[in-house]
Parts: C-alpha cells; sequence; structure tokens
C-alpha cells in the first residue's frame, strides 16, 4: 500500500517549458487535490477533483491545469512554466470532499525549479 | 473571511520540555480543525483533528489539542518533547462556505526545533 505517489521528486524548467506534475494514490479515495507550498505563505491549493470526472479551481489556479485520468491518477500541468511557480507541490487524496473531516493523505512532494 | 493565523514562525525547546503551538481561526460556521505535522523532505501527516464533542483531542506521537471555542484557538501541546519532534507544524481549518463550496485552509507553519 504505497498511498500517494508523485512523480517527479525534484525538476529544474527553463522558463516557458511545459511539464506535468504526476500523482497516484491506491486508498480507493474519491476525492484529490493539487497543493503548492512557499516559504511563509503554508499550503495554498490549486486545484481539486471532488470525484472523477469532476474538477474545480482552488486559491491559486492561474498558469496551471489538471486532469483527473481515472479514479486513482490526479495531474497538474504547467503549459509555459515562470520563475514565480518556483515552488514545492503536494498532491493529497481523501475518501470524500464532502465529508469535511476527513484526513486528506499527502505525497511526499515535487520540488520544482523555474529559471 | 475564513483563516488561520500561526502567530510563531519559529520555536526552540528544549528536549523533554513542554511544547504549547498556537493556532487562531475565523470561520463562519462550525470549524473543523487539524494539525498536521511535516518531517524535513517529507509530506504532511495527520496529527489528530477536532469535528465535535470532547474539545480536549489526542493525537499520534503523544500530541494533545484543545478547541476553544471563546478565543477562536485550537492550540497544539506535548508535555515532553522529543528530538524527533523537530519539524513543521500546520493547523488547518475545513469546512463547506455558505455559499456550498469545499473549503480548507492552512495555516503557514510553525517550525519546531528541538535542542538536545
Amino acid at each position: 500500500n504505497a498511498g500517494v505517489t508523485q512523480t517527479p521528486k525534484f525538476q529544474v524548467l527553463k522558463t516557458g517549458q511545459s511539464m506535468t506534475l504526476q500523482c497516484a494514490q491506491d486508498m480507493n479515495h474519491n476525492s484529490m487535490y493539487w497543493y503548492r507550498q512557499d516559504p511563509g505563505m503554508g499550503l495554498r491549493l490549486i486545484y481539486y477533483s471532488a470525484s472523477e470526472g469532476t474538477t474545480d479551481k482552488g486559491e491559486v489556479p492561474n498558469g496551471y491545469n489538471v486532469s483527473r485520468l481515472n479514479k486513482r491518477e490526479f495531474s497538474l500541468r504547467l503549459e509555459s512554466a515562470a520563475p514565480s511557480q518556483t515552488s514545492v507541490y503536494f498532491c493529497a487524496s481523501s475518501y470524500s470532499i464532502e465529508a469535511v473531516t476527513d484526513t486528506q493523505y499527502f505525497g511526499p512532494g515535487t520540488r520544482l525549479t523555474v529559471l | 473571511a475564513q483563516s488561520v493565523t500561526q502567530p510563531d514562525i519559529h520555536i526552540t525547546v528544549s528536549e523533554g520540555a513542554s511544547l504549547e503551538l498556537r493556532c487562531n481561526y475565523s470561520y463562519g460556521a462550525t470549524p473543523y480543525l487539524f494539525w498536521y505535522v511535516q518531517s524535513p523532505g517529507q509530506g504532511l501527516q495527520l496529527l489528530l483533528k477536532y469535528f465535535s464533542g470532547d474539545t480536549l483531542v489526542q493525537g499520534i506521537k503523544g500530541f494533545e489539542a484543545e478547541f476553544k471555542r471563546s478565543q477562536s484557538s485550537f492550540n497544539l501541546r506535548k508535555p515532553s518533547v522529543h528530538w524527533s519532534d523537530a519539524a513543521e507544524y500546520f493547523c488547518a481549518v475545513g469546512g463547506s462556505s455558505t455559499s456550498g463550496t469545499y473549503k480548507y485552509i492552512f495555516g503557514t507553519g510553525t517550525r519546531l526545533k528541538v535542542l538536545a
């Protein structure tokens, strides 16, 4: 039982390049999330997927797109990377977004640097 | 507006000393409150959560937190800190807004350093 896995662990991009961050969970969770973590700002929600087939914007969606490929996988795409997107990205999942007391389970993170 | 405030960015304690990490929230509806811990290079792990009932909540690793509605606080405590507790701690509040949209807000974190 791997929990939440993310690839890659580290990535360096040049401004304007694109990339996709991958996330998968094996806990049969319905809801999945993408956060970014910046010093002094805590975690901020980028996008979330309440259930397979649905996605919604979070607090800071600009410059990102997401795809809920199936129940297990939720990817985050940067179409044209900018230095302001240098951050640590975390994927998380929970059984159901409707159950607001649900625990979120986090992946180990992807450290992205945009030059 | 909903918000979570962790007033202390850094805290240093000696091993064996007691610990209290502060968390204040602003939330219109009944809040659901969480504490997460992030060890270096790792993702976040849930320590404990509160959503109803007894206002003193026990969590993993010997942590507890007390919900005080009158003070809008949910402070995390541990009677005796171990060196392995050095990490960053995040308070979070979750729930549905009045419009029914999903809300889950993290504080900015408190980094704990433990002196041997």
